[in-house]
């Protein structure tokens, strides 16, 4: 298994307030990713990092924010959360190799985080 | 536009039984990997099989082979001699090599098996 921590696993939150989810892998692999997922849509993409620094929007990143000071740590970071941002976060990790046949995303643990 | 889909929200099969879950796929970029995961009701997702646009041949991973169809844009995962322990929710997804490497997942099936 990939190693993929999460943290926290759990947490309730009240709106308003800032959150952040931290994923910490000993992979040592380059891409890291935050998902969230609701009933119905499958894992969306948040955002993305490519690299220490280097970090993209995906297509569900109003209201979070990321940042990768260290390969193996990328934070998520909910500036204000709603209640809209009840979800299951889930961090991915690869480690793609241009030209390569494959560039399987390997997944945490997930976090479940509720907004009241 | 949806770039995965997959039509079926939930599936019945009896135990030793095969199973297949389709899912069809929207993508121009003639480069292409098409993936399947499986979540337990405990929640994790785990990595089941992987096809590139590329290979000649289906993927097969044990029990776990790959329908891929590639004219019609189709990638079915066929599970064979079901085990109560298959059932879960399954997920399709498609990376495309012109939008690094982020995946697009289908809205996923679930399977339960029955003994």
């Amino acid at each position: 298994d990939a190693g993929i921590t999460q943290s926290p696993r759990h947490k309730v939150t009240e709106t308003g307030t800032p959150v952040t989810l931290r994923c910490h892998q000993t992979e040592n692999h380059r891409y890291m990713y935050w998902y969230r997922q609701d009933p119905g849509h499958g894992l969306r993409l948040i955002h993305y990092s490519y690299g220490v620094k280097d970090t993209d929007k995906g297509e569900v990143s109003d209201g979070y924010s990321v940042s990768r000071s260290k390969t193996e740590d990328f934070l998520l970071t909910l500036e204000s959360a709603t209640s809209s941002q009840t979800s299951v976060y889930f961090c991915a990790i690869s480690d793609p190799v241009r030209g390569g046949s494959t560039d399987t995303q390997y997944f945490g643990p997930g976090t479940r985080l509720t907004v009241l | 536009a949806q770039k995965i889909t997959q039509t079926q929200p939930g599936m019945f099969v009896q135990e030793k039984e095969a199973v297949t879950l389709d899912c069809t796929y929207d993508t121009s970029d003639p480069s292409y990997g098409l993936f399947w995961y499986k979540q337990p009701s405990s929640g994790e997702m785990i990595f089941l099989i992987y096809q590139g646009s590329y290979d000649q041949q289906n993927a097969t991973e044990g029990r776990y082979s790959l329908n891929f169809q590639k004219a019609r844009k189709s990638a079915n995962l066929v599970i064979s001699a079901s085990q109560l322990g298959d059932s879960a929710m399954y997920f399709c997804a498609m990376r495309e090599a012109s939008n690094d490497y982020k995946l697009s997942f289908g809205a996923g099936t679930t399977v339960t098996v029955r003994a």
